[in-house]
């Protein structure tokens, strides 16, 4: 049972580096979120998709890019890292349907130094 | 807008006790589901347990209760019988119940739960 995965798990990124956090779902979920979670804080929504070739901003999109160009594809671009992007990264993914369960992957720690 | 607010950032209790987690939460929506996610150490999120707004039952999960009062806009979150492997960090979050593209999580800020053996 793969579910949600992400890969790193772990990242240091320099200033004005960028990269991409991956997001691969197999549960055939329309929708797919991707989330960060500041130390002592919840999550907030970055990006979504209601589906592939579907994109929209969530709460704090700056600094971020996604593309799902596949079901089961969700990645997040970091251009010209920040540290204020110092955050764990959720990805997740839910059927369509507003009231099922959203599904969270184990998360990607990035320090930006 | 939707808010979610936990008012406790931390919380303890002894081993086989019960103890209650607050969440209240604002919105002008009739229609929506509340979730109590767990986040241990290890950072995963974990749905403990979920209510739908329109069923006056109250969730159960085994040792998870939760107390659901539409009308307050209360959603806490009861654990019996604590054990040391509920100490966590945990997460009230609502999610809106409508057919647009916005179906996601509003997560309030988190009680880190203690159990004191």
């Amino acid at each position: 049972n793969a579910g949600v995965t992400q890969t790193p798990k772990f990242r240091i990124l320099k200033i004005g580096q960028s990269m991409t956090l991956q997001c691969a779902q197999d549960m055939n979920h329309n929708y797919m979120y991707w989330y960060r979670q500041d130390p002592g804080m919840g999550l907030k929504l970055i990006y979504y998709s209601v589906g592939a070739g579907i994109t929209d901003k969530g709460e704090v999109p700056n600094g971020y890019n996604v593309s799902r160009s596949t079901t089961e594809d969700f990645p997040l671009r970091l251009e010209l890292a920040a540290p204020s992007q110092t955050s764990v990264y959720f990805c997740a993914s839910s059927y369509a349907v507003s009231g099922n369960t959203i599904y969270f992957g184990e998360g990607s720690w990035l320090t930006v130094v | 807008a939707q808010t979610v607010t936990q008012s406790q950032p931390e919380m303890s209790v002894q081993e086989a006790e019960t103890v209650t987690l607050s969440c209240t939460y604002d919105t002008s929506e009739s229609d929506y589901y509340l979730f109590w996610y767990k986040q241990p150490p290890s950072r995963q999120m974990i749905l403990v347990i979920r209510q739908e707004a329109y069923k006056q039952q109250n969730a159960t999960e085994n040792r998870f209760s939760v107390n659901f009062q539409k009308a307050a806009k209360s959603f806490s979150l009861k654990i019996s019988d604590s054990q040391l492997g509920d100490a966590a960090m945990y997460f009230c979050a609502y999610r809106a119940n409508y057919g647009g593209a916005t179906n996601k999580l509003i997560f309030g800020t988190g009680t880190l739960l203690a159990v004191q053996p």
